[in-house]
């Protein structure tokens, strides 16, 4: 299994602004997911974050909103651009066990992003 | 496209009961299924994993079914404890591919 650990846990911010998200994971992973999940609903695949490329960004989120980076195979970062009150949403960090046959996917605890 | 649809939405039930969550989904060529967990405002807790050529996986209390042929998967859980209070998500992972998630049933596990 992996151990995934998010900066911050909560956040209140103020529209307009812009809020990174850290994620870091216990050991190295090939790929890295960034997933929304706005209040009541399911999960949304935000990007896909490998290391030493561009990230892959799903049809809806665009890098100039969601900019990505992934320095190494352990720790990657999602910004939350120009902030409205339509972000406010629980962020999630995951990694899968590729490299296995399992692909067993595994969650960050979140960050829970509220905009006035 | 797949979906992945999960019934009930939400669900009470007394303490001690034995209860089963219902997921489905439409296409069949999936690779794995995975039941999660998530506590209110927290991230996903993984529960069990079935491969696709399994038929059932278990932990604890827990029971998962998978029947690919009918686009299905169950999660059993006996004799629920208040602790078991929380939303239950079934996910979708296909070979290659991004993974697809049901909406959750909301379980209340009443003292």
């Amino acid at each position: 299994s992996a151990v995934i650990s998010q900066k911050p846990s909560r956040d209140i911010c103020q529209r307009g602004t812009s809020l990174t998200i850290q994620c870091q994971v216990d050991s190295q992973v090939t790929m890295m997911f960034w997933y929304r999940q706005q209040p009541g609903q399911s999960l949304t695949l935000i990007a896909t974050a490998n290391q030493g490329s561009e990230a892959t960004y799903e049809s809806g989120f665009v890098i100039d909103k969601f900019p990505i980076s992934r320095p190494n195979l352990t720790f990657s970062t999602l910004t939350v651009s120009n902030m409205s009150p339509e972000d406010s949403s629980i962020y999630l960090c995951s990694v899968d066990s590729s490299g296995t046959s399992y692909n067993e996917q595994f969650f960050g605890p979140g960050t829970r992003l509220t905009v006035l | 496209k797949q979906e992945v649809t999960q019934i009930p939405a939400a669900l009470s039930v007394p303490e001690g009961e034995n209860l089963v969550l219902n997921c489905s989904f439409t296409d069949s060529a999936i690779y794995n299924l995975q039941w999660f967990r998530q506590d209110p405002g927290k991230g996903l807790t993984s529960l069990l994993l079935i491969q696709s050529s399994q038929r059932e996986q278990t932990s604890g209390r827990l029971n998962a079914s998978l029947d690919k042929s009918s686009g299905r998967s169950t999660l059993y859980i006996a004799a629920s404890q208040p602790g078991d209070s929380a939303t239950y998500l079934c996910a979708v992972i296909p070979g290659a591919g991004k993974s697809t998630f049901g909406d959750g049933t909301t379980l209340t596990v009443k003292p």
